[in-house]
């Protein structure tokens, strides 16, 4: 166990829903990275908050939006969802803001799309 | 713009031999990090070593450790004594200084026969 929660694990949605996920960093750890994996590619940067703050945003679609919590639990809302849209989507913490040490990533949110 | 280029898109390795992955990055910063990444089939991310730039050693932990060529801009993963869980997708990242997210190449699909 990394320390990052993601929930839930798998989600199977149809076109044109909307749907949201979860995620806990690490304790102690105040930013929170989005990423998304597409089948047997890379992991392409979303957003970043930091402290409840958007902190760096990537190509993130208009249909998605995210924001971070106090309790510094993060959302991410993807809506009007196409087959395009199936993916892994990792959420990841780092402490302070700094990502020297690199992040620890959750195991991941694996979205369908029918 | 920073980029991140892994030109072996798969690579595999005798059990108990070395491989060695490549990784090449653009940048014009001066002071960053870099790292690689394990991703299993269990789709988990894992950091396996990372790399200060301003740091003239090469890292290493265990088995794994790395060829840093700053002016080359050049950052190869070696696995020594390769091992079947090693067998997996490794995520050659760059850490961007002003935004502090990662951005990673493609990855290398490394195969570990017995």
């Amino acid at each position: 166990d990394s320390g990052v929660t993601q929930t839930p694990k798998h989600l199977i949605t149809a076109t044109g829903q909307r749907v949201t996920l979860r995620c806990s960093p690490r304790s102690g750890d105040l930013s929170v990275y989005w990423y998304q994996q597409s089948l047997d590619q890379g992991l392409q940067f979303l957003i970043q908050y930091y402290n409840g703050e958007e902190r760096a945003k990537g190509n993130i679609l208009e249909r998605f939006s995210a924001q971070q919590f106090p309790d510094l639990h993060s959302e991410l809302n993807l809506s009007s969802l196409e087959l395009g849209d199936s993916a892994l989507y990792f959420c990841a913490s780092s402490p302070s803001g700094r990502a020297n040490y690199g992040y620890t990533f959750g195991s991941g949110t694996r979205l369908t799309v029918v | 713009a920073q980029t991140v280029t892994q030109s072996q898109p798969e690579m595999s390795v005798q059990e108990a031999e070395t491989v060695t992955l490549s990784c090449t990055y653009d940048t014009s910063e001066s002071d960053y990090y870099l790292f690689w990444y394990k991703q299993p089939p269990s789709r988990q991310m894992i950091l396996v070593i990372r790399q200060e730039a301003y740091k003239q050693q090469n890292a290493t932990e265990n088995r794994f450790s790395v060829n840093f060529q700053k002016a080359a801009k050049s950052f190869s993963l070696k696995i020594s004594d390769s091992q079947l869980g090693d067998a997996a997708m490794y995520f050659c990242a760059y850490r961007v200084q002003d935004t502090d997210k990662l951005i990673f190449g493609t990855g290398t699909r490394l195969q570990v026969f017995p």
